[in-house]
């Protein structure tokens, strides 16, 4: 069974840019998550999705990140402008439904702002 | 809000030997699933134990068992016979039952002494 699929593995840009990240979840998955972990520190909730619709965006910080899981299976995550302090693995999980309490990780996205 | 925290930023442990990582959390849900999750350097990170929080027995996996204090929300990992492969970052985490919105504690580096 193919795990979830993250690109790009790194990604370096200048403060004011924007990135994308992109997230394959597990075929069949219903539930998909992405995660911001900073260096040193555990992975902090972003966005959840159920299918297409969003569960919880309660701590992104909207201004400047969007996610959209169009279609119900991958989803996109931009930040646009990046400011230095999210430098961090952006990680995409995904389970089968929100109910199953088993999310499995992706290896992640590692944005570098300069 | 729901919070979890692991308070041994770093353990070490002679390998073939024991240790116990600790974590605490808060919450006001009386259902939950408790989990400890793994990630090795680089690698992705990985489920090592769950707990359901209805359940008095504490779960075990092979040489990973925990200790659940529920009404002391405790929520403890042992290792035993512990292997190099077992040298990573450790993560609590917690999940409501209905919502999954999974929450990690800060983490624990383990290092493997050989």
């Amino acid at each position: 069974e193919a795990g979830v699929a993250q690109s790009p593995r790194y990604k370096i840009i200048e403060k004011r840019q924007s990135v994308a990240f992109w997230c394959n979840p597990i075929s069949g998955h219903a539930t998909l998550y992405w995660y911001q972990q900073i260096l040193g520190q555990g992975p902090k909730l972003l966005i959840q999705f159920q299918n297409n619709g969003v569960v919880d965006d309660s701590q992104l910080p909207k201004d400047r990140f969007s996610a959209e899981r169009l279609k119900g299976v991958d989803s996109t995550l931009k930040i646009q402008p990046a400011k230095l302090e999210d430098s961090a693995v952006y990680l995409c999980a995904s389970s089968l439904d929100l109910r199953t309490g088993e999310l499995f990780f992706g290896e992640g996205s590692r944005l570098t702002v300069l | 809000a729901q919070t979890v925290t692991q308070s041994q930023p770093e353990m070490s442990v002679q390998e073939a030997e024991t240790v116990t990582l600790s974590c605490t959390y808060d919450t006001s849900e009386s259902d939950y699933y408790l989990f400890w999750y793994k990630q090795p350097p680089s690698r992705q990170m990985i489920l090592v134990i769950r707990q359901e929080a209805y359940k008095q027995q504490n779960a075990t996996e092979n040489r990973f068992s925990v200790n659940f204090q529920k009404a002391a929300k405790s929520f403890s990992l042992k290792i035993s016979d512990s292997q190099l492969g077992d040298a990573a970052m450790y993560f609590c985490a917690y999940a409501t039952r209905w919502y999954n919105d999974m929450r990690f504690g800060a983490g624990t580096r383990l290092t493997v002494k050989p």
